[in-house]
């Protein structure tokens, strides 16, 4: 089993819908949870975190974790052709010393 | 501060060849971690520091790599006797100290072993 496992996809949406992108992760310790956009053959953008359970909402942008699940999800509203990218999730596990295990992406793309 | 700064973006080098990569992290972050990426995965840990001192290094940096941060501001990574699989992107990243910290990530060096 893979530590931190999404989707590759695509996930296909149209402009203006709601994109959901999920994440599983197998740590049961892990602390913090990281989303991170990335262009093709650029470098990943940090755009959310997430430490505790919940909801957290930044923008179009709004993240949520569900630690007993192991689950970590990415919601974006009001998607636009510019949101079409690669999102990677992110965790740190406890005592790694902010060193991030991602998973291997899930490719968006929002058409018009 | 403009964010953490690797040098050079791309580098091409014939197999056996030496090649070096800098980075320059934000400045007021005391962590530095290298990761690789290849095509179609996310970036793999490869070592980190705090400040000067080497606190992790990967199974996956053979005795081939090393890296430095010789007074705990920018690092080098150093690839010696590339092969073709040493192709990749080589990402930088640095953080302040803390849990949770959040990590930015430099704009990489794509390296092609030929």
């Amino acid at each position: 089993q893979k530590e931190v496992e999404q989707n590759s996809g695509p996930l296909s949406v149209p402009e203006g819908a709601i994109a959901s992108l999920n994440c599983t992760y197998s740590d049961r310790v892990s602390q913090s949870f990281f989303w991170y956009r990335q262009y093709s053959g650029k470098s990943p953008e940090l755009i959310m975190s997430i430490y505790s359970n919940g909801d957290k909402e930044d923008g179009r942008f709004t993240a949520q974790l569900n630690k007993a699940s192991q689950y970590v999800s990415l919601l974006i509203r009001d998607s636009q052709p510019s949101d079409s990218a690669t999102y990677l999730c992110a965790v740190n596990q406890a005592g790694g010393g902010n060193k991030l295990t991602f998973g291997t992406g899930t490719q968006l793309k929002v058409e018009l | 501060d403009t964010g953490v700064s690797q040098n050079p973006r791309h580098k091409i080098t014939k197999r056996g060849q030496n090649v070096t990569f800098r980075c320059d992290p934000i400045s007021e972050h005391n962590r530095l971690y290298w990761y690789r990426q290849t095509l179609g995965q996310g970036p793999e840990f490869l070592t980190y520091f705090q400040n000067e001192a080497q606190l992790e290094k990967s199974r996956l940096l053979s005795d081939r790599f090393s890296a430095e941060r010789p007074k705990g501001s920018f690092s080098t990574l150093e690839i010696q006797r590339t092969e073709q699989g040493d192709s990749a992107m080589y990402l930088c990243a640095s953080s302040s100290t803390g849990g949770g910290t959040e990590a930015f990530f430099g704009q990489g060096t794509r390296l092609t072993v030929v």
